[in-house]
């Protein structure tokens, strides 16, 4: 069974940039779609965008078209969230989650990694 | 962008009484488009139904699901003390994915 593990908490400046990976173990992400969700404290889930590496393509929510890149290395089973212009609102835990392809829900997702951005 | 809105906010119930969980969608939806999470404190969120009906691995029977169009409903028939948590609904489709902002389903 896949396993999403990612990596560790992160303590940012503002104005600085943070970049988060989800590595993919006991499989590989063919057929799927890797997105990035982030929780701020007490708040829903937010859909920040996702790639799909057999593809080659990624896509964001329209607030982080700037400033927001995901990329995904399939030799290594690894995707990355790159966040810059970090300031105090992006301070959340995001997750990544894995969609097969043609579904329309995530079925796998990451322990999770805490981003605090504090000067 | 669709927008998906839950009610209530919270619910206080005993043990053994039924949940009934609303998201409502801001334009019409594909109802296999449509899915509910189940979140605990300091764990990730865990599927709990698909394609509006359908329960993911490992959900028991007593969960169900239901709704079209705009309104979808997750039913919890006989509330377990394990099944106290927060439920989102999500919506995906043209690469594209939103949560509602949850229910919280607390032990009154």
């Amino acid at each position: 069974q896949v396993q999403l593990m990612q990596s560790g908490a992160e303590v940012k400046q503002p104005g600085s940039s943070v970049k988060v990976s989800c590595k993919a173990s006991g499989g590989t992400f063919s057929s799927y779609t890797i997105s990035w969700v982030r929780q701020a404290p007490g708040q829903g889930p937010e859909w920040m965008g996702g790639t799909i590496p057999i593809f080659n393509t990624s896509n964001y929510a329209q607030r982080f078209q700037d400033r927001l890149t995901i990329t995904a290395d399939e030799s290594t089973g690894t995707a990355y969230m790159e966040l810059t212009s970090l300031r105090s609102e992006d301070t959340a835990v995001y997750y990544c989650a894995r969609l097969q392809l043609w579904t329309s829900f995530f079925d796998s997702w990451g322990q999770g990694t805490l981003v605090t951005v504090s000067s | 962008e669709i927008v998906l809105t839950q009610s209530p906010g919270t619910l206080s119930l005993s043990p053994g009484e039924k949940a009934t969980l609303s998201c409502s969608a801001s334009q019409t939806i594909l109802s296999s488009h449509l899915a509910w999470y189940q979140q605990k404190p300091g764990q990730a969120p865990r599927l709990v139904m698909f394609g509006t009906s359908d329960r993911a691995i490992g959900i028991p029977d007593r969960f169900s699901g239901s709704g079209s169009g705009t309104d979808f409903t997750l039913t919890i028939s006989r509330l377990e003390p394990e099944d106290f948590a927060v439920y989102y609904c999500q919506h995906y489709d043209d690469s594209t994915g939103t949560f509602g902002q949850g229910t919280k389903v607390e032990i009154k």
